[in-house]
């Protein structure tokens, strides 16, 4: 039973333009979200989180959006670069410190 | 720092063999995880230590896996016997504390089981 869910296991987007990464979660006892980057032949490096008690964070490039009545997140990606290019992975902790992923989504931003 | 470093970056190895991955996590990290990564499930948890004693194994698949902790500096996670299921990138990675969400993640271990 996959508790977050990464539906799109692909996204190309060109250079400059905004990259849009989806997620769904499942377990409404979820109430801290984080989103991991990975390149080949390395480990998730984390990017971005967001608590449940926000809606928005923002970290330069990167934007998250929390939507809890829809237990849907995003990660925004504005602009995009090719070097964002990379495995992004959708994480939520139930406060536990049990951090449950999602699949990933591959990006590719081509120039 | 470092980091956290895992050894073997790469393992082959045939069915029915023992298969032993290290782990040295980040000096002064209190939480110490064991994560698999495939493509049908994406990161899953195996195991996560909390200063050298193992809080929750739910996610080992079965008895032919075990993980240990003897000191703050040193995790291995063993698969006996190894199955070609088993063929999977093994991360480890660690966190500062208990209530700490952020990990940091090893370069991962490459398992073939042939």
């Amino acid at each position: 039973d996959q508790q977050v869910k990464q539906n799109s296991p692909s996204l190309s987007v060109q250079e400059g333009r905004i990259s849009i990464l989806n997620c769904d979660y499942t377990n409404s006892m979820f109430d801290y979200f984080l989103w991991y980057k990975k390149y080949p032949a390395e480990g998730p490096t984390f990017l971005i989180s967001i608590s449940s008690i926000k809606d928005k964070n923002e970290d330069g490039r990167f934007t998250v959006f929390l939507n809890k009545s829809a237990k849907h997140l995003s990660l925004h990606i504005v602009p995009s670069q090719p070097g964002d290019s990379a495995v992004y992975f959708c994480a939520a902790s139930d406060g536990f410190q049990k951090l449950v992923f999602g699949t990933g989504t591959r990006l590719l931003v081509s120039p | 720092d470092a980091g956290v470093i895992q050894s073997p970056r790469h393992e082959v190895t045939e069915m029915g063999q023992e298969v032993t991955l290290r782990c040295k996590p980040i000096s002064g990290h209190n939480s110490l995880f064991w994560y698999r990564q495939t493509m049908m499930r994406g990161l899953e948890l195996l195991i996560y230590f909390n200063n050298n004693v193992p809080i929750d194994d739910s996610g080992m698949p079965e008895d032919r896996f075990s993980a240990k902790m003897p000191n703050a500096s040193f995790s291995t996670l063993k698969i006996q016997p190894s199955e070609p299921r088993d063929s999977a990138v093994y991360f480890c990675a660690s966190s500062l504390s208990r209530v700490d969400e952020k990990l940091f993640f090893g370069s991962g271990t490459q398992l073939s089981v042939l």
